[in-house]
């Protein structure tokens, strides 16, 4: 079965570390999405790419979180320096766009997520 | 006020009882997502609406673009179906409501 895969599944890392999680989509797939979730404000977009482009980023703390699609195999979200409170579980998914304007018009396909802890 | 309602937020029922949650947004989409997500965390996407209605064993979703409304039925409940049930809307990007946890009891 054709998956979303991410990695790693668990990191424990020290305040002010840098952070790198990373997400293979679905082959075939042209829109990557990256969310958070937590307890408190449950599932927030923080990025997406259609065709390895940033679309939206308006989600993420650009001083700190940036994210990337070095090629169309992989997508990456990067903490540097983290902070407590981007303790979350980090979930990557993916789709395809077959209208180029607007709607997601397959289903989505979550990976497992990262769950991210900075003590 | 969100742009994406959901209720109830904790829904507990009987086994083989039929189950509605509703999903309500003030925002122009393009297309509606149902997600479900069970403890431990894994998130699967149910169904894509943009209008009318999908079924999917005993699951069963509706939209109605005009009243900005989409409804998940499940019939014939099941233990295995307690998860969290999310409703998230696709504008130029997806908006999430906070979700509705079942519990289905034997």
């Amino acid at each position: 079965d054709a998956r979303v895969t991410q990695t790693p599944r668990h990191k424990v890392t020290e305040m002010g570390q840098e952070v790198t999680m990373r997400c293979q989509p679905i082959l075939g797939h042209n829109t990557v999405f990256w969310y958070r979730q937590t307890m408190m404000q449950g599932l927030e977009l923080l990025a997406y790419f259609r065709n390895r482009a940033p679309l939206d980023d308006s989600g993420m703390p650009k001083d700190r979180f940036s994210a990337e699609m070095p090629d169309a195999t992989l997508a990456t979200l990067k903490i540097q320096p983290s902070e407590p409170r981007d303790s979350a579980v980090y979930f990557c998914a993916s789709g395809l766009v077959r209208d180029g304007v607007s709607a997601v018009n397959e289903k989505l396909f979550f990976g497992s997520g990262t769950q991210l802890s900075v003590l | 006020k969100n742009e994406v309602e959901q209720s109830p937020q904790n829904l507990t029922a009987q086994e083989e009882e039929f189950i509605t949650i509703n999903c309500s947004y003030s925002v122009g989409i393009s297309a509606l997502h149902w997600l479900q997500q069970h403890p431990g965390g894994g998130i699967v996407s149910l169904f894509m609406l943009s209008s009318g209605k999908k079924k999917h064993g005993r699951l069963i979703a509706t939209i109605n673009i005009q009243e900005k409304h989409s409804s998940l039925h499940i019939t014939a409940s099941h233990p295995r179906d307690s998860a969290v049930y999310i409703c998230a809307v696709y504008t130029d990007k997806l908006i999430f409501g906070t979700g509705t946890r079942l519990q289905v009891f034997p």
